[in-house]
């Protein structure tokens, strides 16, 4: 099967500038994350969806982080104002009985 | 709330040394365990994970781990470690009511050839 799909691989920003990142998930499968990876850090989870519905949320930073999952397929991450502790790896996942599939994530720096 | 931590934040071997990777989780209800290597410049990879039944679990490339219940543990393993193995190792966890896989810190494993 065809893995997680996710662009840009790599964007720079200057802080304050606003920022959007998409995945498209494996086909059928209903449950979507985001993670946050810092560099030298584990993945932490930013929201978690299950088809269009947001199931856990409660480590995005509402005040600049949004994400949504309109139908039910490919997400969209997106930060504004970017600040430079956002600089990280951002990964998409979703979940099918064989387990978890991550893309290959976008770099994100701020500078 | 469901946590994991590994023990070794930085790893040194030389090749043909054998590994041991710790790893705790704390929960009290059902999990399902994993390990996962992400090589330089590459993407997360699972290499292993254990869901129920025999508890010493084997992963490609000769990793294997074993799940300790009542040390709520779940430590990696290799006999012979490769200069190819050089990556970072994340221990996750997902607790079976929440559906959430946390992770670890990681450690980073550098092999010296």
């Amino acid at each position: 099967e065809a893995g997680v799909a996710q662009s840009p691989r790599y964007k720079i920003i200057e802080k304050r500038q606003s920022v959007a990142f998409w995945c498209n998930p494996i086909s059928g499968h209903a449950t979507l994350y985001w993670y946050q990876q810092i560099l030298g850090q584990g993945p932490k989870l930013l929201i978690q969806f299950q088809n269009n519905g947001v199931v856990d949320d409660s480590q995005l930073p509402k005040d600049r982080f949004s994400a949504e999952r309109l139908k039910g397929v490919d997400s969209t991450l997106k930060i504004q104002p970017a600040k430079l502790e956002d600089s990280a790896v951002y990964l998409c996942a979703s979940l099918s009985h064989y387990g978890y599939t991550f893309g290959s994530g976008t770099r994100l720096t701020v500078v | 709330a469901q946590s994991v931590s590994q023990h070794n934040h930085h790893v040194i071997l030389s090749e043909a040394a054998s590994l041991e990777l710790g790893c705790n989780y704390s929960y009290g209800g059902t999990v399902n365990l994993f390990w996962y290597v992400q090589y330089p410049g590459q993407h997360l990879q699972l290499l292993l994970k254990y869901f129920s039944g025999d508890p010493l679990v084997k992963g490609i490339k000769g990793f294997e781990a074993e799940f300790i219940k009542s040390k709520f543990s779940f430590n990696l393993r290799k006999p012979s470690v490769q200069w190819s193995d050089t990556a970072e190792y994340f221990c996750a966890v997902i607790a079976a009511d929440t559906g959430k896989l946390i992770f670890g810190q990681g450690t980073t494993l550098q092999v010296k050839p």
